[in-house]
């Protein structure tokens, strides 16, 4: 495998549910997020990992629990979700502090629907 | 804060016309500017990019040029192909890269045969 990786590719979940969204970076990178991706609006930043320490939570309600157990391997834990979180999320990977600005490279996403 | 609008879609345009996609972008200082695409089912990838005011960023046929007296970064192609058909998104990270990025909206592009 190379670059990053998403599993699963498509998720249909109740709202009683739990489930787990899965995300792996072959790149050797050190910094890792998650973006949910809507209709018609913009890409919305959730989570950022630096060195497997979240730097970054922006305002994302706790029905949404992230984990980075490693560099390489970032999670999505999701539970009592509401039918508004079916969206696209992607995962993303960078090299945070060897250059000037952190390019990011993205996963092919999951496709989330909540019923 | 930081904030990049880009022209709405869809675009339809038929093979072999010109492209342009507006972006334009609100940022304090000397932001990096970027276009990602997204064709269909697949993740972001980066496109081209240009870290400072009056270069040009080039990739795949693709061009935008960082004007920064009119705060812009639009996207052009002279002749586009069936296989452009995605969706184009500007973004930029502010000045020092500390910062995220912060994406537009996106911009769908069909091109017809």
């Amino acid at each position: 495998e190379t670059g990053v990786t998403q599993t699963p590719r498509h998720l249909v979940m109740g709202m009683t549910n739990k489930k787990s969204l899965k995300c792996e970076q072959h790149l050797g990178h050190n910094a890792m997020y998650w973006y949910k991706q809507s209709a018609k609006k913009p890409l919305e930043l959730m989570f950022v990992y630096s060195l497997e320490e979240r730097v970054e939570n922006n305002s994302v309600p706790s029905r949404f629990s992230p984990e980075c157990p490693n560099s390489s391997h970032l999670f999505l834990h999701l539970h009592t979700l509401q039918p508004e979180d079916s969206a696209l999320y992607l995962c993303a990977s960078s090299q945070d502090g060897t250059v000037s600005y952190n390019e990011q490279f993205f996963g092919p996403g999951t496709r989330l629907t909540v019923l | 804060g930081d904030s990049v609008t880009q022209m709405e879609g869809p675009v339809t345009l038929s093979e072999e016309a010109f492209l342009t996609i507006n972006c334009t972008y609100t940022a304090t200082g000397y932001p990096s500017l970027f276009w990602y695409v997204q064709y269909p089912g697949e993740g972001l990838q980066l496109l081209l990019k240009a870290t400072k005011a009056d270069d040009k960023g080039s990739n795949k046929g693709f061009e935008a040029t960082y004007r920064k007296e009119t705060t812009s970064f639009h996207l052009e192609k002279g002749s586009v192909q069936v296989s452009d058909s995605a969706v184009y998104f500007c973004a930029l990270i502010g000045q020092g890269g500390s910062e995220k990025l912060v994406f537009g909206k996106g911009t769908k592009l069909t091109v017809n045969p």
